[in-house]
């Protein structure tokens, strides 16, 4: 049980490039999130998916897009790559969504780190 | 959008020491949440609080939901070098975790 993993660990782009940040649970979890965390700062939502075929913007979608491939995989990709994009991004997942319960609890993968130049 | 403040920015204690940091809102949160980060690696959650006033442990922490909805602190007992890390205080109002709020984090040194 590996939990949520990621791939890749690092990546260096230049500006312009396109690249797919992937990320799988073998926890049979519902809900799958896109996360980033920018030097000295909290998460920050940029997509998530409620359920297998869903998909939704978080608080910073712009310049990404994702799919949620099947239950388990959910990958996130930048078409056109940004400096202001260089950031660490984190995969998460949870059970359900009620909001009241243990199922809510969220599981993070070990991140990708991005530099874009 | 909704706001969290968390303080300390950072912390620099002795080893035994007891540890006290706190987040603060302006919009009121059903849930209240905190994570541990060690370098390198992701979030993990510590605590979560479901109700306003409820106070729970996890051995040496202590969490509490404030009654006004808009706050919580998280206590550190006796603390040891393996606390090291960033914690952060994280809030949500819809019914989905993933949409939480996340404070911009403490970090904590542990001298021994």
């Amino acid at each position: 049980n590996a939990g949520v993993t990621q791939t890749p660990k690092f990546q260096v782009l230049k500006t312009g490039q396109s690249m797919t940040l992937q990320c799988a649970q073998d926890m049979n979890h519902n809900s799958m999130y896109w996360y980033r965390q920018d030097p000295g700062m909290g998460l920050r939502l940029i997509y998530y998916s409620a359920s297998e075929g869903t998909t939704d913007k978080g608080e910073v979608p712009n310049g990404y897009n994702v799919s949620r491939l099947n239950k388990r995989e959910f990958s996130l990709r930048l078409e056109s790559a940004a400096p202001s994009q260089t950031s660490v991004y984190f995969c998460a997942s949870t059970l359900g969504t009620s909001g009241t319960s243990s199922t809510d609890t969220q599981y993070f993968g070990p991140g990708t780190r991005l530099t874009v130049l | 959008g909704q706001q969290l403040n968390q303080s300390p920015q950072s912390m620099f204690i002795q080893e035994g020491e007891d540890v006290s940091m706190n987040c603060t809102s302006s919009s009121i949160f059903n849930t209240w949440l905190w994570y541990k980060q060690d370098p390198g690696e992701g979030p993990v959650l510590l605590i979560a609080l479901y109700k306003a006033g409820e106070l729970t442990s996890n051995g040496r922490l202590t969490a509490q939901f404030g009654i006004t909805r808009k706050d919580s602190f998280l206590n550190i007992s006796a603390s040891i070098p393996s606390d090291v890390g960033i914690y952060f205080c994280a809030g949500h109002r819809t019914l989905n975790a993933g949409k939480s709020t996340f404070g911009d984090g403490t970090t904590l040194t542990v001298k021994p």
